[in-house]
Formats: structure tokens, sequence, C-alpha cells
């Protein structure tokens, strides 16, 4: 079965410093991966999304991830924080075997600190 | 073009009564799916309706369920309403899933949330 695991429930970061939200996965079979934010009283907004076509995928506002299969892994980054960043994280994974229902990590809430 | 749209946004209840949660779709989007979202187990997947036939149903007792209309709304039902059900309930459409040429990004919904006493 298809698991994701996002390690730090809690990460702290100054504003301008670089972003780093970890996400490992386990899928037997090729996987697709997302990362939402979901902000204080609201749904979940899709950041970015890994199809099996580039590994480094670019998203919204600034972040990007990196698919390293050998790895499993599924890393958030963005270079310099802003206070709006403010948020939670959850990395996803889905494949043909849970058809392609979304399996989310337990959430990161990012602190952004002036 | 409008987003999900989920109703009532939130509603409390008793135990033991039954509650309906309704949504709308983006227009055009003809798959949509359920997920509840709680402190303890985080997000977790409900079921899935795609052209008004339940495509995928995850592990949730049967006191959950759900249907969807010829129009794409959908609507969730929650019988015998246990204190554990209360939680942020997710709606997300979805032109398709991947698989079909799709990449089965999902559309969310702000959520409706629901508290049993």
């Amino acid at each position: 079965a298809q698991s994701v695991t996002q390690l730090g429930s809690h990460v702290s970061v100054s504003e301008g410093a670089l972003v780093l939200l970890r996400c490992n996965y386990s899928s037997s079979v090729p996987p697709y991966l997302f990362w939402y934010v979901q902000y204080p009283n609201q749904g979940l907004q899709l950041l970015l999304k890994y199809t099996s076509a580039a590994t480094l995928v670019k998203g919204i506002n600034g972040f990007e991830a990196e698919f390293k299969k050998s790895e499993t892994s599924f890393h958030l980054t963005k270079p310099s924080a802003h206070m709006s960043d403010a948020a939670e994280y959850f990395c996803a994974v889905s494949d043909s075997n849970s058809g392609y229902a979304l399996n989310f990590g337990k959430g990161t809430s990012l602190l952004v600190t002036p | 073009k409008a987003g999900v749209t989920q109703t009532p946004r939130y509603l409390i209840k008793t135990r033991g009564q039954q509650v309906t949660l309704s949504c709308s779709p983006i227009s055009g989007h003809r798959s949509v799916s359920w997920y509840q979202q709680t402190p303890g187990q985080g997000l977790q997947f409900l079921f899935e309706y795609f052209s008004e036939t339940q495509r995928n149903k995850g592990n949730f007792p049967g006191r959950f369920s759900g249907r969807q209309f010829s129009n794409s709304r959908s609507e969730m039902n929650v019988s015998t309403l246990e204190l554990g059900d209360s939680a942020l309930y997710l709606c997300a459409s979805s032109n398709d899933p991947p698989g079909a040429g799709n990449t089965g990004e999902l559309f969310f919904g702000e959520g409706s949330r629901l508290t049993v006493l």
C-alpha cells in the first residue's frame, strides 16, 4: 500500500530564509505526487504536482519540488520565505493501485518569523 | 469560473442524529471526492463519484454514504453520528483522474465543519 511521511510536524524559519519541507513516499507502482497548502479555515490549494514528466517541478508562489526516485522523496523548497507562507502543508501520493485517491501525509505547519 | 462550493460551512449536531453535506463541483468537472480531516487522523479519503457512480471508497463504516446527481453535484450523509465524526469534511472535484490523459489534480472546497455534541 502507498504511504507518505512528512518529517517534522512543525517547521520554523525566518523571513527571507530557505524553506525546506520534507516528504518521503512509498508506492509499488509509479506515483503521482502533490503538495497542497491549507490556510486557517480554508480548503486545500494545490502548490505543485509530479506526474512522471520533469523531475523538478515548479509551482505557485515560488515553490518547487524535486522527485527523487532513488530516495523516494519529494521535498518542497522555496528560496526565500515570506510571512504569507505561514500555513499547513500537505504532501500527497496517488497511484493506480489506490484508484488515484489521494493519500496524505500528516502535514507540516510552517511558521515564518520576522 | 466558480470554485467548489460546499454547504453548509458550519453545523452542530448531537450524537445519534444524521447529517447531509452538499458539494457543487467546478463546472465541467465530473469527478467528486470527499475527504475527512481531523486533528488525530489527518486527511482521509471517504469516497469518489463519477457520473453518478461510486468509483472508489475509503475505509469508513457504512454510516458514511454519498451520492452524485446527474448535474455532478454530490451529497454525503453520515447517520447515527458519533463524537468522533466531528471533523472538517472536504469535497474536491476533478475533470478526470490520472490514467485518462489527465493529471488527476483535485480542486478543493473550503469544507463543512461538523461538530457533534
